[in-house]
């Protein structure tokens, strides 16, 4: 167990519906990362947080959006959702000592039909 | 920008045997990261080892051992005496700091252990 929770485990929903993800990091670690890993493009950086301010974005959508919140949970909002949409989305959390290792939460399955 | 190939996509092997998984990195960061995960197939992202760029000691810890080498961006992987429980996809990982310290995988080697 990687001390990093993330709820739910698995998300079904149509094409058009907006889902919310949410991501509780290791007591302490004050970055969160969220990734996605699908079939095609493998495990790709979405975007990072640092004590609730945004610090990083990578090939995140428009339609996508996260927050930081004061109790440093984390949450992931997928809009207008698409078919190809559908992956696997994990939070990492990170202390960002010398050390730099990434946690990764359980991971959430989105599936879009 | 940071890269990371895994050239090797599927290893099969007898249980026992010992495997080494290829990285080569690139990137233009003076200090940075090295990682290798594994996903077992129930799907979550575990942990294995980290190297720093800026120590380039090669370590054993119980079964797993490394292989960090700057002159030629690699960073090798090795399991020896393989088990069925070491299948899964090992991923290799490279990241910068601070703002940078974001994880940039390779595309993963799926490793199948025969009992």
């Amino acid at each position: 167990d990687s001390g990093v929770t993330q709820t739910p485990k698995h998300l079904i929903t149509a094409t058009g519906q907006r889902v919310t993800l949410r991501c509780s990091p290791r007591s302490g670690d004050l970055s969160v990362y969220w990734y996605q890993q699908s079939l095609d493009q493998g495990l790709q950086f979405l975007i990072q947080y640092y004590n609730g301010e945004e610090r990083a974005k990578g090939n995140i959508l428009e339609r996508f959006s996260a927050q930081q919140f004061p109790d440093l949970h984390s949450e992931l909002n997928l809009s207008s959702l698409e078919l190809g949409d559908s992956a696997l989305y994990f939070c990492a959390s990170s202390v960002e000592s010398v050390r730099n290792e990434q946690f990764f939460g359980p991971g959430t399955r989105l599936t879009v039909l | 920008a940071q890269k990371v190939t895994q050239a090797q996509t599927e290893i099969s092997v007898v249980e026992k045997e010992d495997v080494t998984l290829d990285c080569v990195y690139e990137t233009r960061d003076t200090t940075y990261y090295l990682f290798w995960y594994k996903q077992p197939p129930s799907g979550e992202l575990v942990f294995l080892i980290r190297r720093n760029s800026f120590d380039e000691q090669n370590e054993i810890s119980g079964r797993y051992s490394w292989n960090f080498q700057k002159s030629t961006s690699s960073f090798n992987f090795t399991i020896t005496a393989s088990q069925v429980v070491d299948s899964a996809v090992y991923f290799c990982a490279l990241s910068g700091t601070g703002a940078n310290s974001k994880l940039t995988f390779g595309k993963g080697i799926t490793l199948s252990v025969r009992p």
